[in-house]
C-alpha cells in the first residue's frame, strides 16, 4: 500500500534561513510525487510534481525538491524563507488517488 | 475562472442529522475527489470519481455517499451526521486523462463542519 512520512510536524527556520521538510514514501512503483500547501483557512496549492526526467524540479515560489529513489525520498527545500511562506506542507504519492502525508507546519522566526 | 467551489462554507450539525457539500468545477476536468483533513492526519480520500458517471470509494467511505451528478459536480452527503465527522471537508478536481496534467489536482477552498 502507498504510504507518506512527513517526520517533522513543526519546523521553525528564521527569516532568510534555508529550509527543507522531509518526505519519505512507500509505493509499488514509479511514483508521482507532489507538494502541497497550505495557507491557513486555504485550500491547498500545488507548489511543484515529479512525474519522470530531471530528478530536481523546481516549482513555484522558489521551492524545489529532488527526488531520490534510493531513499525513497523528496525533500523539499528552498535557499532563502520569507515571512511569507510560513504555512503547512503537505507532500503526496499517487497516480489516480493520491496519498497525503500528515503535513509539516512551517514557521518562520522574523 | 472560479476553479472549484464548495458550498458551504461552514455548517453546524447535530447528531443524526442529513446534510449535502456541494462541489461544482468548471475547468472541464474528468476526475473529481473528496477528503477530509484532520488535524495531524494530513487529508484522507473518502470517496471518488474517475470519470462522469462512476464512483469509487476512497481510504475513509464509511457514514458517506456520494454522487456524480454531471462532468462539473459532484456532491457529498452525510446521512446521519456523527460527531466523528466533525472536520474540514476538501473537494479537488484533476484531468484524470492521461499527461502531465492528469494527477494535479485543484482544491476548492473547504467546507468546515462540526457535529455536536
Amino acid at each position: 500500500a502507498q504510504s507518506v512520512t512527513q517526520p517533522d510536524i513543526h519546523i521553525t527556520v528564521s527569516e532568510g534561513a534555508s529550509l527543507e521538510l522531509r518526505c519519505n514514501y512507500s509505493y509499488g512503483a514509479t511514483p508521482y510525487l507532489f507538494w502541497y500547501v497550505q495557507s491557513p483557512g486555504q485550500g491547498l496549492q500545488l507548489l511543484l510534481k515529479y512525474f519522470s526526467g530531471d530528478t530536481l524540479v523546481q516549482g513555484i515560489k522558489g521551492f524545489e525538491a529532488e527526488f531520490k529513489r534510493s531513499q525513497s525520498s523528496f525533500n523539499l527545500r528552498k535557499p532563502s524563507v520569507h515571512w511569507s511562506d510560513a504555512a503547512e506542507y503537505f507532500c503526496a504519492v499517487g497516480a489516480s488517488k493520491l496519498v497525503f502525508g500528515a503535513g509539516t507546519i512551517l514557521r518562520v522566526k522574523s | 475562472n472560479a476553479g472549484v467551489t464548495q458550498t458551504p462554507k461552514f455548517q453546524v450539525l447535530k447528531t443524526g442529522q442529513s446534510m449535502t457539500l456541494q462541489c461544482a468545477q468548471d475547468m472541464n476536468h474528468n476526475s473529481m475527489y473528496w477528503y477530509r483533513q484532520d488535524p495531524g492526519m494530513g487529508l484522507r480520500l473518502i470517496y471518488y470519481s474517475a470519470s462522469e458517471g462512476t464512483t469509487d470509494k476512497g481510504e475513509v467511505p464509511n457514514g458517506y455517499n456520494v454522487s456524480r451528478l454531471n462532468k462539473r459536480e459532484f456532491s457529498l452527503r452525510l446521512e446521519s451526521a456523527a460527531p466523528s465527522q466533525t472536520s474540514v471537508y476538501f473537494c479537488a478536481s484533476s484531468e484524470g486523462t492521461g499527461g502531465s496534467g492528469a494527477n494535479v489536482l485543484t482544491f476548492g477552498a473547504g467546507s468546515r463542519l462540526t457535529v455536536l
